[in-house]
């Protein structure tokens, strides 16, 4: 099955400093590669998602690449504020492949903002 | 506004006692999930459903069991509670992509 790890375990950043986490993945049929914030104490939520026929997608100071020779994406968090303080999860599924559209997580990122 | 509800926020149960979490989503999605969240280890999925009365194994099934009985509900049955299952539960759904997650359920087991 599909096998996703993610790295760092915790970042800590500056205010207005970029912060950058990178996940791996093993199945090269994985085809569809979300990311989820939880706030401390709150349910997780999707942020951005991106699909293996993009390399790159933006939404105001984040995006995400994806590389799919090096079976690897990445979330840019640029001009970071206290509220993007939170985990983050990767995660990779393929998308057509079985019913359930079942995903597989990372083991999430702690991030820390300072002020 | 998607809403995915379970039962209860915090649980304490005792090693052997028969577990039920409950969770309910209003939205008619047809793929519902219970994952267990550990913290480094992400979440992990335990079992899905993509349909009533459908079900499949996720990747930690062992010791837990799912029931599917209608379209909104989905719940997740420890059949005797172990203290290795200690863990915050969470319950999730959708049509697509996007997975809405409900609350969270702290579990806690003595």
């Amino acid at each position: 099955g599909e096998n996703v790890e993610q790295h760092p375990s915790t970042l800590s950043v500056q205010e207005g400093d970029s912060a950058v986490i990178k996940c791996t993945y093993s199945d090269s049929a994985s085809n569809y590669f979300p990311w989820y914030k939880q706030e401390l104490g709150k349910r997780p939520q999707l942020i951005i998602d991106i699909r293996s026929n993009v390399g790159e997608k933006k939404d105001q100071r984040i995006a995400v690449t994806l590389n799919k020779t090096a079976k690897h994406f990445s979330l840019h968090i640029t001009e970071t504020q206290p509220e993007d303080s939170a985990v983050y999860f990767c995660a990779a599924s393929n998308a057509g492949k079985a019913a359930g559209n079942k995903l597989t997580f990372g083991g999430g990122t702690r991030v820390l903002v300072k002020p | 506004d998607v809403k995915v509800t379970q039962s209860s926020r915090y649980l304490v149960k005792r090693t052997g006692e028969k577990v039920f979490l409950e969770c309910v989503q209003d939205m008619d999605h047809e793929n519902m999930f219970w994952y267990r969240q550990d913290p480094g280890l992400g979440l992990r999925l335990i079992y899905f459903s993509y349909d009533v009365k459908m079900k499949e194994k996720g990747d930690i099934p062992e010791g837990y069991s799912v029931s599917r009985e209608k379209k909104e509900r989905f719940s997740l049955i420890l059949e005797s509670a172990s203290t290795n299952q200690t863990s915050m539960y969470l319950c999730a759904s959708t049509s697509r992509d996007e997975q809405y997650f409900g609350p969270g359920t702290r579990l806690t087991v003595t």
